[in-house]
């Protein structure tokens, strides 16, 4: 199947710093890709969705101006957490919708650990 | 975003033996993609569906658009302990919006 890759797979950041987590999709292009947090043993939490070219389009209580997605090609997408505090600490997955001849499919990214200390 | 109702919540089974799960929804969907995640990595795509009715396997795996349209389901047989996880649903509504189930966590004794 296609691969989307996250990177760093964790971090660790002071908090008050900036953190960049980036999305790619390796052998597709993906106009459309998606932000999720994820907590402990609970079903995954939708962020934003990323559009290649244009705005965010931010679920309802995440904060985008904490959250900055930007979506600059095809192939990319990153997640930057501003002013990272310790209640930011998380696991963030992306995904990215591949178009098919079928239909759309979604495929996940590894998910990236970021802890705030 | 909204989530879609799926069952079990959580299975505990024997090593062997079958294992059924699904999602229902209100309003109809155009796909629906089945998802795997261990603790601590991605979920990872096991199966995908695109038509009514259509039954797709995958190993061990099966799983079944509704001919509904409103739900699916995934069985697996004859399990083996690396079964162990998290698994997803997911539809696609007809206006291309993606929703997800809330996961139903396996284990399975040895």
């Amino acid at each position: 199947g296609a691969v989307v890759s996250q990177h760093p797979s964790w971090v660790i950041c002071k908090s008050g710093t900036s953190v960049k987590i980036e999305c790619r999709s390796l052998d597709f292009q993906a106009t459309t890709m998606f932000w999720y947090r994820q907590f402990p043993k609970q079903s995954l939490m939708l962020m934003a969705t990323s559009n290649e070219g244009s705005k965010a389009t931010y679920e309802q209580g995440v904060e985008k101006d904490k959250f900055l997605i930007n979506h600059a090609s095809l192939t990319l997408s990153t997640l930057t957490v501003t002013s990272a505090h310790p209640e930011d600490s998380s696991f963030y997955i992306c995904s990215a919708r591949q178009a098919g001849a079928r239909g759309n499919t979604i495929y996940f990214g590894e998910g990236s650990w970021l802890t705030v200390v | 975003g909204q989530q879609l109702n799926q069952s079990p919540q959580s299975m505990f089974i024997q090593e062997g033996e079958d294992v059924s799960m699904n999602c229902t929804s209100s309003s109809i969907f155009n796909t629906w993609l089945w998802y795997k995640q261990d603790p601590g990595e991605g979920p990872v795509l096991l199966i995908a569906l695109y038509k009514a009715g259509e039954l797709t396997s995958n190993g061990r795996l099966t799983a079944q658009f509704g001919i509904t349209r409103k739900d699916s389901f995934l069985n697996i047989s004859a399990s083996i302990p690396s079964d162990v996880g998290i698994y997803f649903c997911a539809g696609q509504s007809p206006g291309n919006q993606f929703y997800f189930g809330t996961g139903t966590s396996l284990t399975v004794i040895p």
